[in-house]
């Protein structure tokens, strides 16, 4: 019973296509992530989703966008892939509390090659 | 803006040495979180501390938060092959309940 799982687990593709990756998690947890981890491992947050609110890291390009049919699930969807989106995307998700702060479980993540 | 930062990159250790790594905020953190991610793998929760000069164990692991709730470390002992991986810190981002702004990682290496 994997708690948060993604798809594709690797994803090749050429500059300019459009794909997305599928992110769902089993936990009932409140909120969902998106996370992109480069070749130096560096975590940077992309998104952060709950039932209220879409949080978007003003760094991250309009190419990328979440999209949550429903409460267990937060795709990412990305236009016109460019080189530099080359890395490993992680999927996330926790219980939001409003007085006192949980573990962030992730997926096993997608790593999108784009050539 | 705000900041975590983690220092060091990398630590080259011989199997049973020690390892520590630190993590150091630009601003009060209300609670502190670590992570592993293990070669390949994904960032695994390890512990949150909340308190002001709070230390925790698990096993070899020992983690403490700083008093003025700006700093944090996490020490293994007597490191073995299944520490190897990245270890990560992370504190709230700004006043969220829920964002996290991570540090950058250390990445603990095993000498053959």
């Amino acid at each position: 019973d994997t708690a948060v799982s993604q798809t594709p687990k690797y994803l090749v593709t050429q500059m300019g296509n459009d794909k997305s990756i599928k992110c769902e998690q089993n936990l009932g947890h409140d909120t969902m992530y998106w996370y992109k981890q480069d070749s130096k491992k560096f975590l940077k947050i992309m998104f952060s989703y709950n039932n209220k609110e879409l949080i978007i890291n003003e760094t991250v390009p309009n190419r990328f966008s979440p999209k949550s049919p429903d409460k267990a699930h937060l795709n990412l969807h990305i236009n016109s892939l460019e080189l530099g989106d080359s890395a490993v995307y992680f999927c996330a998700s926790s219980l939001l509390a409003r007085s006192s702060y949980n573990e962030q479980f992730f997926g096993p993540g997608t790593r999108l090659t784009v050539l | 803006g705000q900041q975590v930062m983690q220092i060091p990159q990398y630590q080259h250790v011989q199997e049973g040495e020690d390892f520590t790594t630190y993590c150091n905020s630009s601003t009060t953190l209300s609670n502190i979180q670590w992570y592993k991610q293990r070669p390949g793998g994904h960032p695994v929760f390890l512990i949150q501390l909340v308190k002001s000069g709070e230390v925790k164990k698990q096993k070899r692991l020992t983690f403490q938060f700083g008093e003025a709730k700006k700093n944090s470390s996490l020490h293994i002992t007597a490191t073995q092959t299944t520490d190897v991986g990245t270890y990560f810190c992370a504190g709230p981002f700004r006043d969220s309940n829920y964002q996290l702004i991570w540090g950058a990682g250390t990445k603990l290496i095993i000498k053959p």
